[in-house]
């Protein structure tokens, strides 16, 4: 069975700081991609960042990272220099080759202290 | 460039109505899913189609809920006889897919806050 694991229910980072948000996973399919999103209060998940299965390299965008450590079956969200405005509950999410939809974890609330 | 958009936004509703959404996907994205989100969860995925047919619903759809996609572009999710557990986000996002390609994004929209009392 496929499932997403967020161990941090909820994490309060200051203002500048870096911040890492855990997420394990477990499939049996070879093939899949994996997902961050943030939802604001407003409800709307906003994409943020996505790692291949067969990618060589961690993926960026901005001041999103993804740690991904393939064996360990792990895929932490780094947000360098924190803002306000990343305040948020952020979700890790898979997708297999073979199946059509994602699969959520139960997400991380972050706060980001002034 | 307009993105996912559901209406309403927010019902409010009493127990044993029947309610429904509209999703309008990003124009000529071929995929349209539904997800529920309860209160400190992630999303749960109901059903999805493909153009007009769907393809897939998850044993979280009762007999109670439908959904529809009949010319492909916009969809309504119908729950009947509505159940004070039915309360939820009921998200609903879009991508076009073509062949295996896990790296393709869901774009979701604002979602639609059910509140059944």
């Amino acid at each position: 069975a496929q499932k997403i694991t967020q161990t941090q229910p909820g994490m309060f980072v200051q203002e500048k700081e870096a911040v890492t948000l855990d997420c394990t996973y477990d499939t049996s399919d070879p093939s899949y991609g994996l997902f961050w999103y943030k939802q604001p209060s407003s409800g709307e998940m906003i994409f943020l960042i996505y790692q291949g299965s067969y990618d060589q390299q961690n993926a960026t965008e901005g001041r999103y990272s993804l740690n991904f450590q393939k064996a360990r079956k792990s895929a932490n969200l780094v947000i360098s220099a924190s803002q306000l405005g990343d305040s948020a509950m952020y979700f890790c999410a898979m997708r297999t080759n073979r199946d059509d939809k994602i699969i959520f974890g139960k997400g991380t609330r972050l706060h980001i202290l002034p | 460039d307009t993105g996912v958009s559901q209406d309403p936004r927010h019902k409010i509703t009493k127990r044993g109505q029947n309610v429904t959404f509209r999703c309008d996907p990003i124009s000529e994205h071929n995929r349209l899913y539904w997800y529920r989100q309860t209160l400190g969860q992630g999303p749960e995925f109901l059903t999805y189609f493909q153009n007009e047919a769907q393809l897939e619903k998850s044993r979280l759809l009762s007999d109670r809920f439908s959904a529809e996609r009949p010319k492909g572009s916009f969809s309504t999710l119908e729950i009947q006889r509505t159940e004070q557990g039915d309360s939820a986000m009921y998200l609903c996002a879009s991508n076009h897919r073509r062949g295996y390609e896990p790296q393709e994004t869901q774009y979701f929209g604002p979602g639609t806050r059910l509140l059944v009392l």
